[in-house]
């Protein structure tokens, strides 16, 4: 139980365009989830707290307009990074707390994005 | 706030060597969760532990060991016996627990590299 997939593993994409991560809980519902976003050989860094029908509450230094964040149900969540930029390039990671076990984080297996 | 911090970067050992991973943290807060965390070369994060700050005991699972002192703050992990497939990224993390009875976020250390040479 508790799993959490992300959809792509990997994507490249060009400069200027957008891109979508997706988050899903698969077997659980999860009120929050966490967006993390991690650089070749360093720490995972919170980007943002989502929580299922209201707006992300973002990381000091955590552009919003950027990063655009939607939890629009209790199994999924989306990152769509717009307007990509080589320096976007990263491992994104989501975690997944379910309904009535807030102390638990379940993390999806990570999206490697490179922009070019 | 909450701070994590694990000062060994790096450490390789030989196969069948025993190795510790050091992590110290801080929090006001009187209760709290410890984890430690695998990464793999593949990225994927593996949960290892999860420690309750009144829980001191230490634990043991096969060839892993944790070890909490929390007088001095400090939340070790040991792998005896260490094999080339525990190479890998290990991350120590905190999230404490707030009055409603969830946890805050995980703040993470910055993480251990592993290597074990065969």
């Amino acid at each position: 139980g508790a799993v959490v997939s992300q959809h792509p593993s990997r994507v490249i994409c060009k400069s200027g365009t957008s891109v979508k991560i997706e988050c899903r809980s698969l077997d659980f519902q999860a009120t929050t989830m966490f967006w993390y976003r991690q650089f070749p050989k360093k720490s995972l860094m919170l980007m943002a707290t989502s929580n299922e029908g209201s707006k992300a509450t973002y990381e000091q230094g955590v552009e919003k307009d950027k990063f655009l964040i939607n939890h629009a149900s209790l199994t999924l969540s989306t990152l769509t990074v717009t307007s990509a930029h080589p320096e976007d390039s990263s491992f994104y990671i989501c975690s997944a707390r379910a309904s009535g076990r807030t102390r638990e984080q379940y993390f999806g297996p990570g999206t490697r994005l490179t922009v070019t | 706030a909450q701070k994590v911090t694990q000062a060994q970067t790096e450490i390789s050992v030989v196969e069948k060597e025993d190795v510790t991973l050091d992590c110290v943290y801080e929090t006001r807060d009187t209760t709290y969760y410890l984890f430690w965390y695998k990464q793999p070369p593949s990225g994927e994060l593996v949960f290892l532990i999860r420690r309750n700050s009144f829980d001191e005991q230490n634990e043991i699972s096969g060839r892993y060991s944790w070890n909490f002192q929390k007088s001095t703050s400090s939340f070790n992990f040991t792998i005896t016996a260490s094999q080339v497939v525990d190479s890998a990224v290990y991350f120590c993390a905190l999230s404490a627990l707030i009055s409603s009875g969830s946890a805050r976020q995980l703040t993470f250390g910055s993480g251990t590299q592993l290597t074990v040479l065969p």
